[in-house]
């Protein structure tokens, strides 16, 4: 079945350490992907966004992902967290069979120590 | 103005009620959707609009009917709902071809008693 994959549940860190979290889809041909974050009590907002080009996309805040198409993966990642980045965490993707149809991730939630 | 609008941002209702909720946009985007989330979850496409026009229902009870009056404004019209239909209901808008990221609006938290 078509799906969008994100394995880590929950994440805990403490401030300053590094964070990859894992996002696998399975659908096949083009996609356009991304990681949309979810801060307690506040909307949906977009992290970053890969349609096409470069693999390696920078977002806001620090963050970045990396498209690997022979893997399925669009992992996040950022090299030093801070306590501000406690969220939910979405990936999504819009096949482009379904234009229009953007499908999320069960979400990770991340807990940074201070 | 990046922002999508939704009203109310609370709403209490009963089974028997009839309600509505509101999104709205200025962006000049021509897709707009509805989604569900519950606590702790995802949200879940219900209806996706492309240029006024219903374009996806993902098998959505009747109990819950969209409406686009025009290209700014989406409604969700709800009826005779479950309490198992508590929610936050999110609005988001983008543009149609699939080569934009989707802006969401910050939710309708419906209650059904």
């Amino acid at each position: 079945a078509q799906s969008v994959s994100q394995h880590n549940h929950h994440v805990i860190l403490s401030e300053a350490a590094s964070l990859e979290l894992g996002c696998n889809y399975s659908y096949g041909g083009t996609v356009n992907l991304f990681w949309y974050v979810q801060y307690p009590g506040q909307h949906l907002q977009l992290l970053l966004k890969y349609f096409s080009g470069d693999p390696l996309v920078k977002g806001i805040k620090g963050f970045e992902a990396e498209f690997i198409k022979s893997k399925f993966s669009f992992n996040l990642r950022k090299p030093s967290v801070q306590w501000s980045d406690t969220a939910e965490y979405f990936c999504a993707v819009n096949p482009y069979s379904s234009a229009s149809k953007i499908i999320f991730g069960s979400g990770t939630r991340l807990s940074i120590r201070p | 103005d990046t922002e999508v609008t939704q009203t109310p941002k609370h709403l209490v209702m009963g089974m028997t009620n009839k309600k509505s909720l509101k999104c709205e946009q200025h962006m000049g985007h021509r897709a707009m959707y509805w989604y569900k989330q519950k606590a702790k979850k995802p949200p879940e496409l219900m209806f996706v609009y492309s240029y006024e026009k219903l374009s996806i229902n993902e098998s959505v009870p009747s109990r819950f009917s969209p409406e686009c009056p025009n290209s700014s404004l989406l409604n969700l019209h709800l009826h005779a709902l479950q309490p198992e239909d508590s929610a936050l209901y999110l609005c988001a808008s983008s543009q149609p071809d699939g080569n934009t990221e989707a802006f969401f609006g910050q939710g309708t938290r419906l209650t059904v008693v």
